[in-house]
């Protein structure tokens, strides 16, 4: 079943607001990632966070990995037209030799110009 | 240019019939994966492979079968037990399986059953 789960769901946005989306895990995770689905198209790899307590930064997107590695959020700042799409995070599964990622439903956002 | 094709990009079958979206891949990815995607659901992962000759079950995978005859081709079946086969699929792939490896998807194939 679901084991990461993302909020919120829907979010939108005046063009030039900032933006965030959480992950939440019930487990620790090893590592999270994170992907972008413009609409019409399909998920892009954005990040690997790996550490506890980790940040990075692409340009206006920041990406956090909690101490506890149970929670990750994604930050963008000034928000743009070309940010629009879908985010989703992905974990490992709980399961031992699990090979699997497990996609959270993903934040839909939407920037009104 | 290295990556990942699916075919066809729309698919339109009746319903009662099997139908097989085909997934090639030239990174010379071991791992490769199937997934299905709905409206507010995410993606749900179908099948994946570690390697050639090898494939295992995901979450859905009743309804669907897979084969891994060649390390660039994952063929996904859609057969006629899947009870809601209008969705879009999407097919990945990545260097190892391991979790710690990110996943470069295909375009993917919105299958319509009428």
């Amino acid at each position: 079943g679901q084991q990461v789960m993302q909020i919120p769901q829907y979010q939108h946005v005046q063009e030039g607001e900032d933006f965030t989306t959480y992950c939440n895990s019930s487990t620790t995770l090893s590592n999270i990632q994170w992907y972008k689905q413009r609409p019409g198209g399909h998920p892009v790899f954005l990040i690997q966070l790996v550490k506890s307590g980790e940040v990075k930064k692409q340009k206006r997107l920041t990406f956090q990995f909690g101490e506890a590695k149970k929670n990750s959020s994604l930050h963008i700042t000034a928000t743009q037209t070309t940010d629009v799409g879908t985010y989703f995070c992905a974990g490992p599964r709980a399961e031992a030799g699990s090979y699997q990622l497990t996609f959270g439903k993903g934040t839909k956002l939407s920037v009104i110009p | 240019d290295g990556g990942i094709t699916q075919s066809p990009k729309y698919l339109f079958r009746k319903e009662g019939q099997n139908v097989t979206l085909s997934c090639e891949q030239n990174l010379n990815h071991d791992a490769m994966y199937w997934y299905r995607q709905d409206p507010g659901q995410g993606l749900r992962l179908i099948y994946y492979s570690q390697i050639v000759n090898d494939f295992q079950k995901g979450d859905i995978a009743e309804g669907y079968s897979v084969s891994r005859e060649k390390k660039e081709s994952f063929p996904l079946t859609v057969t006629s037990a899947q009870k809601n086969p209008t969705a879009f699929y999407l097919c990945a792939s990545s260097v190892g399986s391991a979790t710690y490896n990110e996943q470069f998807f295909g375009p993917g194939t919105r299958l319509t059953v009428l």
